[in-house]
């Protein structure tokens, strides 16, 4: 079946990193966009990252530009967000997500069909 | 940054009732917008997307409607199943895509 595996999650000091992995199976991993999804404890869930079925483009939210780095690897079937320079207010529990439609190459696209996947998420604590 | 409205933020009905949630957005975003459902400890399930279309597998009980920046919500008869937190998101095709603050759905 379908599904999406976190990991990587931990406790962890302000201003260091993490890696965070996400396992896909079940479906043509190359051929969705995915993204990642954070949800801070007691809050709405915040969009965090998106990368192309291929890699081509990332994008990101403005509180995690320049700190997180999403990428995958199409011949594991795995996604990636690295981690950087973590703040307390990135606590959070990460979850990886599939873009509702394969081959997507605009925004539009992306928009159209929204998150159909979630994985069950891997939690993140900063604190010092 | 788009901001979504989500109202009643809390919610209280009984098995078998209509529930209406509202989600307003700050700015037009067309028919970019998309209805999770979540209950405690678990992920978002996707409901609704494209403001209407209903995700496969999500029974016709739960229908979207609405355009531009007024967006609804509906559970015609609501099952026990159902009691859980709902959220909206807007996938305008300015980034970010944000979420609303959600609407928790609990018995009477």
């Amino acid at each position: 079946q379908v599904q999406l595996v976190e990991s990587g999650g931990g406790v962890v000091q302000p201003l260091t990193s993490l890696r965070l992995s996400c396992a896909a199976s079940g479906f043509p991993f190359s051929a969705y966009g995915m993204h990642w999804v954070r949800q801070a404890p007691g809050k709405g869930p915040e969009w965090v990252a998106l990368i192309w079925s291929d890699g081509s483009e990332t994008y990101y939210a403005d509180s995690v530009q320049g700190r997180f780095t999403i990428s995958r690897d199409n011949s594991k079937n795995t996604l990636d967000l690295q981690m950087n320079s973590l703040r307390v207010e990135d606590t959070a529990v990460y979850y990886c997500a599939r873009s509702g439609a394969r081959y997507c190459r605009s925004l539009d696209c992306f928009g159209s069909f929204a998150l159909d996947v979630w994985g069950q998420g891997t939690t993140v604590i900063v604190s010092s | 940054d788009i901001q979504l409205t989500q109202s009643p933020s809390f919610l209280s009905a009984s098995v078998g009732d209509r529930v209406t949630i509202t989600c307003r957005a700050s700015q037009g975003i067309s028919r970019y917008l998309a209805w999770y459902q979540q209950k405690p400890g678990k992920a978002p399930k996707l409901l609704i997307y494209s403001a209407s279309t209903l995700q496969s597998g999500v029974p016709s009980r739960f229908s979207g409607s609405g355009s531009g920046t007024d967006f609804t919500l509906t559970i015609s008869s609501l099952q026990p199943e159902d009691f859980a937190t709902y959220f909206c998101q807007q996938l305008n095709t300015h980034l970010p895509w944000t979420f609303g603050q959600g609407t928790k759905v609990d018995v009477k």
